[in-house]
């Protein structure tokens, strides 16, 4: 079964710019959830998809934002860029229940530089 | 809200034991998970515990005691290709999401 797939894998963005990640999750997954991750702050939830609806948010501001297609890809999208937005951007999927949200599976990460 | 603290680094040597702890404070529990990272690598999941007790996993072990809010996952035999880092992450059921602490990054020397 293949992994977790995000595109692409490096991005340099500039100050106020926008941009979009990719994540395809493991077959048959119908949740995906966004973290980001800096060497200050850990893993920070972003949010969850599932069935194309979010389910959960994390503390990011507005200028963050996702949705998920019907074949359960998802995408994130960071408008105006700032300098702290720089981290490395990581997907993870799970089949979704309650029951097995605790076992998440990670794509590679997106690295995004904004300069 | 939630937090979640575990130590910062830990150094061990090869064939080794070393446990590493982490404490919670959150509502709405549902269990504690553990995963490893390896320097620019992605997370990868280790081990859960629901339910007080130990979880054996070869190497690997992760003890819970809900009354405590505290667990700890322990690993034997020590290799260096274990030297990574360690995320405690707590599954909060109702949100369906992981709270991650900020990590161990576990050194294993020769």
């Amino acid at each position: 079964k293949a992994g977790v797939t995000q595109t692409p894998r490096y991005l340099i963005k500039t100050r106020g710019q926008q941009v979009t990640l990719s994540c395809s999750p493991i077959s048959g997954h119908r949740s995906v959830s966004w973290y980001q991750q800096t060497p200050g702050q850990g893993l920070q939830f972003l949010f969850e998809y599932f069935s194309e609806t979010q389910r959960n948010k994390g503390n990011f501001p507005g200028r963050f934002s996702g949705r998920q297609f019907s074949n359960s890809r998802s995408e994130m999208n960071v408008s105006t860029l700032e300098l702290g937005d720089s981290a490395l951007y990581l997907c993870a999927s799970s089949a979704g229940d309650r029951g097995t949200s605790y076992e998440q599976y990670f794509g590679p990460g997106t690295r995004l530089t904004v300069t | 809200g939630q937090s979640l603290e575990q130590p910062s680094e830990v150094t061990a040597v090869e064939g080794a034991i070393v446990q590493i702890n982490c404490t919670y404070q959150t509502s709405g529990f549902y269990g504690l998970s553990w995963y490893q990272q390896h320097d620019g690598g992605a997370p990868t999941f280790l081990s859960y515990n629901a339910l007080d007790g130990l979880e054996e996993t070869g190497r690997f072990s992760s003890f819970l005691s809900r009354s405590d809010s505290y667990g700890y996952l322990l690993l034997q035999e020590l290799q260096m290709k274990d030297s990574a880092s360690y995320f405690c992450a707590v599954n909060l059921g109702s949100a369906r999401q992981l709270t991650f602490g900020s990590g161990t990054q576990l050194t294993v020397l020769p």
